[in-house]
Parts: C-alpha cells; structure tokens; sequence
C-alpha cells in the first residue's frame, strides 16, 4: 500500500519561502507529483520528481530523496495567490496497462498573510 | 489550451438514485481517472481507464460504481444507487501516452440527500 505524510498547515508571510514536506512509503514508485489546489477547484500540476535530486521551476521547486522516502515542495517570493492547499502524491506501478494511479497525501494548507 | 471537461459541476440528488458523471478528456488522450475527494479530505483514486477496460480500480470502487466510453469522447461515471456517503467532489483526469501529467476536470460536486 502507500502511505503519505505531510503537514496540515502552514502560515507563511508575504515575499518569504516555504518548505512543504512529504514523506512517503509505498510499494511501487514511479514518481512523486506535487499539485495546488484552491478551495473548491481541480488540483493543478506542479512538478513532478522521479529521479532525486532538485527540479527548479520559476518560483518552485521540488526535491526528491527516493532512499529516505521524502520529498520537499519550495514556494519562493510569496504572493497572496499561494494561499493554497498543496498535495504531494505518489505515482504506483501495477495495473494493467500501466494505469499508473496517483496516490495522494492530506494536502498541506499554506497560508500567505501580508 | 486543451482541457478535461465535466459536467454537470453540481448535482443534488435523493438517497438511491441512480447518478451519471460525465467527463470531456483532452482528444488524443489515452488514460482516464475518476478521483473523488470528501469536502475536507484527501484525494481518492476510484478507477482507471485504458484501452477500453478498467486497468485499476480501489477498494471504493464497488459494484454499485461503473465507468463507460460510450464515444470517442465521453468518459462517464455511475453510481448506480446512491448513499449520503457518496458525497464528494469527483474529479475525471486524462493523460496522454508517455505523459507525466494527468490534467484534471474542474469537478462535479455530488450531493446526495
């Protein structure tokens, strides 16, 4: 089975960073997504890690350790906008076809204050 | 930019019913998801989709849940008689042959009364 753990919630203020973490133990891996949700709206993609190391994306950026099972998400120079639920989740291997489901954690809710 | 579409975005229904979510996924799509996530909760995995059979399915999904391509372009998802713990948001997501990300639906909120 898989199971993710990341914090529920964090506060964070304007222009400052923040380090969302996620740890994760499961049967097959086949990458570690990082996803934003607002309240109310469909998850939108973020990064995605599947060897380890750090991808750097703009204002993201998200690291991966496969032999600890952790993952970090980088949120830098904060906007209000980042107010968001952030959601690390593991792809599977298995199934046919390699349907390749996501497994998602609890999501952590970042709160940006001015 | 191309986009998974699903419809109706909320629907309220009794206790038994039978309910019908429909999902647009991008053309040229090959693998179809149905997630559910309680207000308040995590994501769930329901189903996966390829090549015209379910490739995965959870524990959630049981019998009274089926999933359909009827056309080329419609994904569905049916609950076949409703109980008040069906209530969710589920969201229908697609992803491309040797694509990374799945891209999800803006979600259909389920309320079953």
């Amino acid at each position: 089975g898989q199971n993710i753990d990341q914090p529920t919630e964090m506060t964070a203020t304007e222009g400052a960073i923040v380090q969302i973490n996620c740890t994760y133990q499961t049967s097959g891996f086949n990458g570690l997504f990082w996803y934003q949700q607002h309240a109310g709206e469909a998850p939108t993609f973020l990064s995605y890690n599947v060897l380890d190391g750090l991808e750097e994306k703009g204002r993201f950026s998200s690291f991966l350790s496969r032999s600890k099972g952790y993952s970090y998400l980088l949120l830098k120079e904060l906007q209000m906008k980042d107010s968001a639920s952030y959601l690390c989740a593991v792809r599977g291997r298995g199934g046919k076809a390699a349907g390749n489901k996501l497994t998602f954690g609890g999501g952590t809710r970042v709160l940006v204050k001015p | 930019e191309p986009e998974v579409t699903q419809t109706p975005s909320h629907q309220v229904t009794q206790m038994g019913q039978e309910v019908i979510l429909r999902c647009v996924p991008i053309s040229n799509h090959l693998y179809f998801y149905w997630y559910r996530q309680i207000l308040g909760q995590k994501v769930e995995f329901l189903v996966s989709f390829y090549n015209n059979e379910i490739s995965e399915k959870s524990e959630i999904f049981d019998d009274q849940f089926s999933v359909e391509r009827p056309d080329g372009s419609n994904f569905t998802l049916k609950i076949r008689s409703t109980k008040l713990e069906d209530s969710a948001m589920y969201f229908c997501a697609s992803r491309g042959q040797g694509e990374v990300e799945a891209f999800f639906g803006q979600g259909t909120r389920l309320t079953v009364v």
